[in-house]
């Protein structure tokens, strides 16, 4: 099945610094990418999303690349503000439509 | 639009005994999975549910410790059974929005088994 691998697991950045988080997949059938935010004692929220068509893709402050050959993708977050501080967790699409997911980053914006 | 109401929001149950958590969706969806988040971890995949066939369970889970039930397009339980301590976590349910929207969580069950 598909394994997902996520780095760092922490991270800390001055508010107004850029974000950038990795993640690597095995399967390469997988053509879905998602970037999901986790605040504490809440749901996971998709904040980005790319398909295996497209190389990068854009929502104002936040951004994704993608890498087929290289089986990686990683999400970029500029002009980070303390709101942006959460758990983040990128996801892949293996088998049967199922997500797996990273092992999470945990980013600290530091007013 | 797949918005996910689910319930009980939280529980503490006491060990040896089960406690079934329920997801409604506000419109029909073919697959809907059932997710394990241990406390400062990631989210692991339980099962998929299937309307009209048995779940598909993955590696480390079993139907007789999560039975899950998927009578319609739009409802599905979970069953944690013969709870202990180590059942302890939140559960949360998710379906594929369609339309390229994505995959989208119910708001989960805080489970603590005492």
């Amino acid at each position: 099945g598909e394994n997902v691998e996520q780095h760092p697991s922490t991270l800390s950045v001055q508010e107004g610094d850029s974000a950038v988080i990795k993640c690597t997949y095995s399967d390469s059938a997988s053509n879905y990418f998602p970037w999901y935010k986790q605040e504490l004692g809440k749901r996971p929220q998709l904040i980005i999303d790319i398909r295996s068509n497209v190389g990068e893709k854009k929502d104002q402050r936040i951004a994704v690349t993608l890498n087929k050959t290289a089986k990686h993708f990683s999400l970029h977050i500029t002009e980070t503000q303390p709101e942006d501080s959460a758990v983040y967790f990128c996801a892949a699409t293996g088998s049967g439509d199922k997500l797996t997911f990273g092992t999470g980053t945990r980013l600290a914006v530091r007013p | 639009s797949a918005v996910i109401s689910q319930k009980p929001s939280r529980d503490i149950c006491q060990r040896g005994t089960s406690l079934t958590i329920q997801c409604q969706v506000d419109s029909q969806v073919t697959m809907m999975f059932w997710y394990r988040q241990q406390p400062g971890q990631s989210l692991t995949l339980i099962a998929t549910a299937n309307q009209g066939s048995e779940a598909t369970y993955e590696s480390g889970f079993v139907i007789d410790k999560f039975p899950i039930s998927r009578p319609n397009l739009t409802f599905s339980t979970l069953t944690v059974s013969n709870m202990s301590p180590e059942d302890s976590s939140i559960y949360l349910c998710s379906v594929d929005r369609g339309l390229g929207r994505g995959y989208t969580f119910g708001s989960g069950t805080r489970l603590t088994v005492v």
